[in-house]
């Protein structure tokens, strides 16, 4: 058990809804970051927050987006949902911004029909 | 961009043998930190070890070790003694290290397309 919690577990959704993704981080840890899994991208890098703050985003959609609360949880809210999004949805924490070491949740399997 | 290359799709073992997986990557940056994660059924993401660009010595855990070929941006996986556990899919990923020429500003993992690892009894 890494110590980071992904709810739901699987999420099963229709195309054009709209769904949020909640992430817990290790206890400590003031980094999280936003992964997504699928067969023909692989293991892509979404979005990161520090402490609640954006910074860095990578191959993120606009119908996608996220935030840290002050509490440091972190949600991924994907909207306008699309066969597409199909995919695993991982979160991960470390304890600063540059902590070599990201400790990985069980992620969220998504499936749009 | 830094780009993370696995040419191997698919590897086998037999229990207790040895096995090596390939990992090439692609970067510009002389600072930087390679990792290799396992991926079991459980879709759990394990972090199996790590190694820092500016460290010329191998890492090793247990029975894993890596080959880091700094000059050839090669970083390849050994596994000893294969175990039934060890049966899983594994990426090599790419992390920029704080006092690269980006300026830090790539905190991202870069993964590769991964390699699934059969172990046979």
């Amino acid at each position: 058990d890494s110590g980071v919690t992904q709810t739901p577990k699987h999420l099963i959704t229709a195309t054009g809804q709209r769904v949020t993704l909640r992430c817990s981080p290790r206890s400590g840890d003031l980094s999280v970051y936003w992964y997504q899994q699928s067969l023909d991208q692989g293991l892509q890098f979404l979005i990161q927050y520090y402490n609640g703050e954006e910074r860095a985003k990578g191959n993120i959609l606009e119908r996608f987006s996220a935030q840290q609360f002050p509490d440091l949880h972190s949600e991924l809210n994907l909207s306008s949902l699309e066969l597409g999004d199909s995919a695993l949805y991982f979160c991960a924490s470390s304890v600063g911004q540059w902590n070599t070491e990201a400790f990985f949740g069980q992620g969220t399997r998504l499936t749009v029909v | 961009a830094q780009t993370v290359t696995q040419s191997q799709p698919e590897m086998s073992v037999q229990e207790a043998e040895t096995v090596t997986l390939s990992c090439t990557y692609d970067t510009s940056e002389s600072d930087y930190y390679l990792f290799w994660y396992k991926q079991p059924p459980s879709r759990q993401m394990i972090l199996v070890i790590r190694q820092e660009a500016y460290k010329q010595q191998n890492a090793t855990e247990n029975r894993f070790s890596v080959n880091f070929q700094k000059a050839a941006k090669s970083f390849s996986l050994k596994i000893s003694d294969s175990q039934l556990g060890d049966a899983a899919m594994y990426f090599c990923a790419y992390r920029t290290a704080p006092s690269g020429l980006s300026g830090g500003s790539n905190y991202k993992l870069t993964f590769g397309k991964g390699t699934l690892l059969t172990v046979n009894p």
